[in-house]
Order: structure tokens, then C-alpha cells, then sequence
């Protein structure tokens, strides 16, 4: 399957600061690209959906100024979680889908820890 | 509103069958997929159904019933290794993925 490469893997950062999250699509492009967060023991919750070149769209409760979202090219999208906050720590992951493909194919994820 | 309904855990020993069932109600249907989750990583992908019927791929099956929202993934000759989280998965009318809880499966010696 395709590859994607999500980083960094892990990341602990002190709460207020903002942390950036990379997720890259290494061959193929990927159209539409999808964050999700998932909480210990929890399945996974789709935070927003993005299509390259254009803005995200966030789901409910989900906030768009705390959890900022660019799409800029058809291979990396970026999620920046802004004054993180120790309530914020999660694992978060992304996954990307071509213009033609039903699958989508996750990176990695990332452990974010708030301290 | 849309709901996918899975059993929270379930435990199988090693070698036996084990069969994970998922029922969905979801505003259109464009594929049901299951997905293997160790604990901390991200999903892989096991399987994708859009068609009635029974999909084999080595030791895993996914089955479809789209008149009866259902579906199951069956999981023969068990391993230690196949201890993880399930989750199903059904793409809906907007080619969004709507997610069930998971199913956590133990597998014991």
C-alpha cells in the first residue's frame, strides 16, 4: 500500500506552547487528508478534513483557532495544536487518500504529551 | 444520525476462531473496511467490502450484508500476536469514514 509518513512520532512540550505535526504522503498524492485524535482505550474521533488547497473543514466541537490545519500541497499537510494544554495530550493521526482511492492509508501517529 | 455498533472486547484462544461482528446505520454506503489497532499505534488496514459477500485474505475474512447493515470479521487459527483492537469502519454517501468504538480482542494461550 501507499506510504505515509507522519512526524514527529512522539513529542512532549510545556503546556502553552504549540506544538506542529507533519503528515506527508511519500508516493502518491494525496487529495484529501484527515486528522484524527484518539484517547486512551477510545476509538479514533475525526477532528477535520482537509482537501489540498483549500481550508479544513472541522468537525463539531472540534476548534478550529486551537487545532490549526494547512493543506498547502498535494504530499504534506500540517496540524499545529496552539497553547496546548495538558488536557490536549492524545494520540493524534493522520491518514491520506488519493483523488481516485476509497482507502485511505494512516501515518504513523503521534503521542502528544502536555505537561 | 449515524451509529456503528461493535462489541467492546472479546476473548479467543490461541488456534481457535473468532468472529467480531459490526452492524451499521449510516446515511449512504460506499464500503465497510476493518482495521487492526496495537495498542499506541496507528490502524492498518485488514480488509474493504462494498459487495454482499465473503472477502478471504489468509487467515481473515470480512463478510457484508448490506440489506442487514452487517458485517463480521472472522479470524481463523488465532495467534498471540493477533491481540489488538478492531475497528470497523463504513464510508458514508460523503466519502467519510464513520468509526465504531473497536472491538478489543484477547487472545489467550
Amino acid at each position: 500500500g501507499a506510504v505515509v509518513s507522519q512526524h514527529p512520532s512522539r513529542v512532549i512540550c510545556k503546556s502553552g506552547t504549540s506544538v506542529k505535526i507533519e503528515c506527508r504522503s511519500l508516493d502518491f498524492q494525496a487529495t484529501t487528508m484527515f486528522w484524527y485524535r484518539q484517547f486512551p482505550k477510545q476509538s479514533l474521533m475525526l477532528m477535520a478534513t482537509s482537501n489540498e488547497g483549500s481550508k479544513a473543514t472541522y468537525e463539531q466541537g472540534v476548534e478550529k483557532d486551537k487545532f490549526l490545519i494547512n493543506h498547502a500541497s498535494l504530499t504534506l499537510s500540517t496540524l499545529t495544536v496552539t497553547s496546548a494544554h495538558p488536557e490536549d495530550s492524545s494520540f493524534y493521526i493522520c491518514s491520506a487518500r488519493g483523488a481516485r482511492d476509497t482507502e485511505a492509508f494512516f501515518g504513523q501517529g503521534t503521542r502528544l504529551t502536555v505537561v | 444520525g449515524q451509529n456503528i455498533d461493535q462489541p467492546t472486547e472479546m476473548t479467543a484462544t490461541e488456534g481457535a476462531i473468532v468472529q467480531i461482528n459490526c452492524t451499521y446505520q449510516t446515511s449512504g454506503f460506499n464500503g465497510l473496511f476493518w482495521y487492526q489497532q496495537h495498542a499506541g499505534e496507528a490502524p492498518t488496514f485488514l480488509s474493504y467490502n462494498v459487495l454482499d459477500g465473503l472477502e478471504e485474505k489468509g487467515r481473515f475474512s470480512s463478510f457484508l450484508s448490506r440489506s442487514k447493515g452487517y458485517s463480521y470479521l472472522l479470524l481463523k487459527e488465532l495467534q498471540m500476536k493477533d491481540s489488538a483492537s478492531y475497528l470497523c469502519a463504513v464510508m458514508d454517501s460523503n466519502y467519510q469514514l464513520i468509526w465504531g468504538a473497536g472491538t478489543k480482542l484477547i487472545i489467550k494461550p
